[in-house]
């Protein structure tokens, strides 16, 4: 399996505009969970899906953030409109309910809003 | 409500040195306990998981943590440092039950000293 696969791995944007990150889970996983990391606040859980459908969103900083689960292989969270203190990176990960809940996680996204 | 606690956000050992990281937990119930490792621009890899069998739980790299009930700790340790070892660490648990959700700590950065 080629694990969490996330795109794109960096990007740089301006501020006010839409940003887009995409997560394929890997196959079989039924839990889908979205985070991001900053040196100020750390990890933190933004969602997660179970079989697609979204279970607990307490996380998710603003309006301006939105995350969508419309298959069971895609997954997509996007800010719009971007500011800069949305620089973060954001990891994708999954898990599958019986494995003890490990999750295992993407490379992350980079995102820079200038 | 579950959380964890890491205590030292840096620590600094010599090559070849014993490596402690350590980790308390709390939960009302018995927890899944887990160490993941992040290497710099990677995302988070499982080091080692407590699921309720051996207390002594082995994992990659030569590490190793022992799950201490009574002292709700799960301290993550190695006998020798080996400069690969330079990463940042993360202690986390789970929820259990069917939310597969974790809680992770702040983090310990460790830096391995020639």
């Amino acid at each position: 399996d080629a694990g969490v696969i996330q795109s794109p791995r960096h990007e740089v944007t301006e501020m006010g505009q839409e940003v887009t990150l995409r997560c394929k889970p890997i196959s079989g996983h039924d839990y889908l969970f979205w985070y991001r990391q900053t040196m100020m606040r750390g990890l933190e859980l933004l969602i997660y899906f179970n079989n697609n459908v979204p279970i607990d969103d307490s996380g998710m900083p603003e309006d301006r953030f939105s995350a969508k689960m419309p298959n069971a292989s895609f997954s997509t969270l996007k800010i719009q409109p971007s500011e800069p203190r949305d620089s973060a990176v954001y990891f994708c990960a999954s898990s599958h309910l019986g494995q003890n809940n490990e999750q295992f996680f993407g490379p992350g996204t980079r995102l820079t809003v200038l | 409500a579950q959380s964890v606690t890491q205590l030292g956000s840096h620590v600094s050992v010599s090559e070849g040195a014993l490596v402690l990281l350590r980790c308390n937990y709390s939960s009302s119930v018995p927890p899944y306990l887990f160490w993941y490792v992040q290497y710099p621009n990677q995302g988070l890899q499982l080091l080692l998981k407590y699921t309720s069998a051996a207390t002594l739980v082995k994992g990659i790299n030569g590490f190793e943590a022992e799950f201490k009930k009574s002292e709700t700790s799960f301290h993550l340790t190695k006998p020798s440092a080996h400069m690969s070892d330079a990463a940042e660490y993360f202690c986390a648990v789970s929820y259990g039950g069917a939310t597969n959700k974790l809680i992770f700590g702040t983090g310990t950065l460790l830096a391995v000293q020639p």
